[in-house]
């Protein structure tokens, strides 16, 4: 079953610390791996995507990683700060098929000062 | 450039009553669609298009209706509503002609149902 799971599903820390955010996939056949950034009251907003023959990509403060063997992926957030307070949410894109989107269901980052 | 604009921002109905949500988008995207989010349940593709004229189911359809006249325009119809149909709703667009085009979302309708 096509399943894309997140962990933690919260996280608490504090301003100008770093975190870790975990997302593993059994999707197949994988076509990318995209994180959205979702604030409160809002829709969610791409943040980085990354293919097959992509390892690590970074876009500022944030660095994703991707190891396709193992169907992991990670959201690594340097020196935190408090607009980084949101829900991260994960979605797999499959090769195949008219729905090919696989979404978790997001980590919810607060950053308290 | 307003992206995707959804109306309106929130809704209560009773049991029993329709209603439409509106979404429209102004990137020429062909693809829009659909989702509804619940806590702890994710994103779920409601319904979506690939073009004007042309919708398909996704993963939870029933009690939802949609039509896309224009490639602008993609109203959610809720025919008769139900409890279970309290959520936030989210419209989102993209580009068909490439895999890596990202969903554009808008900012979502909360509705509640009576």
């Amino acid at each position: 079953k096509n399943q894309v799971e997140q962990s933690p599903q919260s996280l608490i820390i504090l301003e100008g610390k770093n975190c870790t955010l975990q997302c593993n996939y059994t999707v197949s056949p994988f076509s990318n791996l995209r994180w959205y950034k979702q604030d409160t009251g809002r829709g969610p907003v791409s943040l980085t995507i990354m293919t097959f023959s992509e390892n690590t990509k970074s876009n500022g403060r944030y660095t994703a990683t991707l190891d396709a063997d193992t169907k992991q992926s990670s959201l690594h957030i340097t020196a935190s700060q408090l607009s980084d307070s949101a829900s991260y949410i994960c979605v797999v894109r499959r090769n195949s098929g008219n729905t090919p989107l696989v979404f978790g269901k997001g980590t919810r980052l607060s950053v308290i000062a | 450039n307003a992206g995707v604009t959804q109306t309106p921002k929130f809704q209560v109905l009773k049991t029993g009553q329709s209603m439409t949500l509106q979404c429209a988008q102004d990137m020429n995207h062909e693809y829009m669609s659909w989702y509804r989010q619940d806590p702890g349940m994710g994103l779920r593709l409601i319904h979506y298009s690939v073009g004007a004229g042309i919708t398909d189911q996704g993963e939870v359809p029933n009690g939802y209706n949609v039509s896309r006249s224009t490639t602008e325009d993609f109203p959610l119809r809720l025919l008769s509503a139900a409890p279970s149909q309290t959520s936030v709703y989210f419209c989102a667009s993209s580009y068909l002609d490439s895999l890596n085009s990202p969903l554009h979302f808008g900012n979502g309708t909360r509705l509640t149902v009576t």
